[in-house]
């Protein structure tokens, strides 16, 4: 079963408003959190993360939101550009490790100019 | 450019084949990792090194063999595969005591006929 989900597949935005990504968990145990943004045949990179004693976490235009009670992550980026479409993939993160990790299914965001 | 290389990008192969994939890693990682991308799941983890040791092996069938002969290079040797091991494989490396900030290569596009 699903320990982390991104229930929208898909997202579309027009070129300078807000995206708004979410990532729903189930698991409290989870101690951070990571999200990671993939071009076409390139691999995810990592984009920016949250610790479960924050609530939120900027850098520049991305902005990671935690609500610990709702089990429930969002990444907003203000201004969207183009350059911004891609898939984002939210994961979670048990214990130390890399190998704790677990993943979403992503969704793909597309930034119309 | 995350300082993590992959070959060959595509790879097409018969189910009685035998070939290798491998990852090459310039960042002075200490671990490294397999993961599978299928269409519309997860990113699964299949295997991990530390060091150039196994540590983790999630339950992986052993038509998948990896190899770690130092810490910079691994390998996953396939054999016998079904068309449904056709997939996106994904290799990541991090410092180990990473908060999972994981580098991730360009991927091996995998198809079994």
């Amino acid at each position: 079963d699903q320990q982390v989900k991104q229930n929208s597949p898909s997202l579309s935005v027009q070129e300078g408003r807000i995206s708004i990504l979410n990532c729903d968990y189930t698991n409290s145990m989870f101690d951070y959190f990571l999200w990671y943004k993939k071009y076409p045949a390139e691999g995810p990179t990592f984009l920016i993360s949250i610790s479960s004693i924050k609530d939120k976490n900027e850098d520049g235009r991305f902005t990671v939101f935690l609500n610990k009670s709702a089990k429930h992550l969002s990444l907003h980026i203000v201004p969207s550009q183009p350059g911004d479409s891609a898939v984002y993939f939210c994961a979670a993160r048990m214990g130390a490790g890399a190998n704790n990790l677990f993943f979403g299914t992503g969704t793909r965001l597309t930034v119309i100019p | 450019e995350t300082g993590v290389t992959q070959t060959p990008r595509h790879l097409v192969m018969g189910m009685t084949n035998k070939k290798s994939l491998k990852c090459e890693q310039h960042l002075g990682h200490n671990a490294m990792y397999w993961y599978k991308q299928s269409a519309k799941k997860p990113l699964e983890l299949m295997f991990v090194y530390n060091f150039k040791e196994q540590t983790e092996n999630n339950s992986v069938p052993s038509r998948f063999s990896p190899e770690c002969p130092n810490s910079s290079h691994l390998f996953l040797h396939l054999h016998t595969l079904q068309p449904e091991d056709s997939a996106l494989y994904l290799c990541a490396s991090d410092r180990r005591t990473g908060i999972g900030e994981l580098f991730f290569g360009e991927g091996s596009r995998l198809t079994v006929l």
